[in-house]
């Protein structure tokens, strides 16, 4: 059973960078049907599609937050992270990593998630 | 990219029927077959519970369907259980390899 798991600090200060990292297990990483995303839900709110990774290093931005987030991918360690840069209280969310993907011109959902990770910008 | 529209809650009482709706538009729910609902319970990840608007995983009980019309998508929940009670959120995809997810719903079962 696939498995993902984000870890990183829960707080960070203003105007500094935000970096979480998905661990995955139970399943291969360099699947080429797979790409890697990230999700957030600011305290009440909603959902919020950040990026998406391939295996590669190919990544997919939301173009709403395109300057301020990056995304890597380490695949020896089954690892991908995501770094946003000049975070502000706006920026405070939980953080979810989860699977989705394309095969045979066909879209493959979110289908796995980790469990979050909230992240809360303060000084 | 704006988030799709959904109302802020909906209920029923056990048995019922309840229908979610999510209006995007022709650069989103319009423009492919690719809308996907979530149920998310408090402090837990997400759950996929629709595909590819109409398509049910393994699991999901066939209480729950999916159906779109022009630019705006519905999730009907029929036979309305307690334990349905939980937040819905929409996702499409919006072209470019980009997704915009829903405002969310929340379920009350009364």
């Amino acid at each position: 059973q696939l498995q993902l798991q984000e870890s990183g600090p829960g707080l960070v200060k203003p105007s500094e960078t935000l970096s979480l990292t998905c661990s995955v297990s139970g399943g291969s990483i360099t699947s080429s049907s797979h790409y890697w995303g990230w999700i957030r839900q600011s305290p009440g709110k909603g959902l919020e599609w950040i990026g998406s990774i391939y295996y590669s290093g190919s990544t997919h931005h939301n173009p709403s937050l395109k300057s301020r987030a990056t995304m890597s991918v380490d695949t020896s360690k089954k690892q991908f992270s995501l770094k946003l840069s000049s975070v502000t209280a706006a920026d405070t969310a939980v953080y979810f990593c989860a699977r989705h993907g394309y095969t045979y011109g066909a879209l493959i959902p979110f289908d796995y998630w980790g469990q979050g990770n909230l992240v809360t910008v303060s000084s | 990219q704006s988030a799709l529209t959904q109302p802020r809650s909906v209920s029923g009482s056990p048995g019922q029927s309840v229908t979610i709706s999510c209006a995007g538009t022709s650069r989103d729910v319009g423009g492919y077959d690719y809308v996907s609902w979530y149920q998310q319970q408090p402090g837990k990840a997400p759950k996929l519970m629709i595909s590819d608007v109409t398509k049910r995983p393994s699991g999901v009980p066939d209480r729950f369907s999916g159906s779109k019309s022009g630019n705006t998508a519905s999730l009907t929940i029929s036979g309305l259980q307690a334990e349905d009670e939980a937040d819905y959120y929409c996702c499409s995809y919006a072209g470019s390899y980009t997704f915009v997810f829903g405002s969310g719903t929340k379920v009350t079962v009364l």
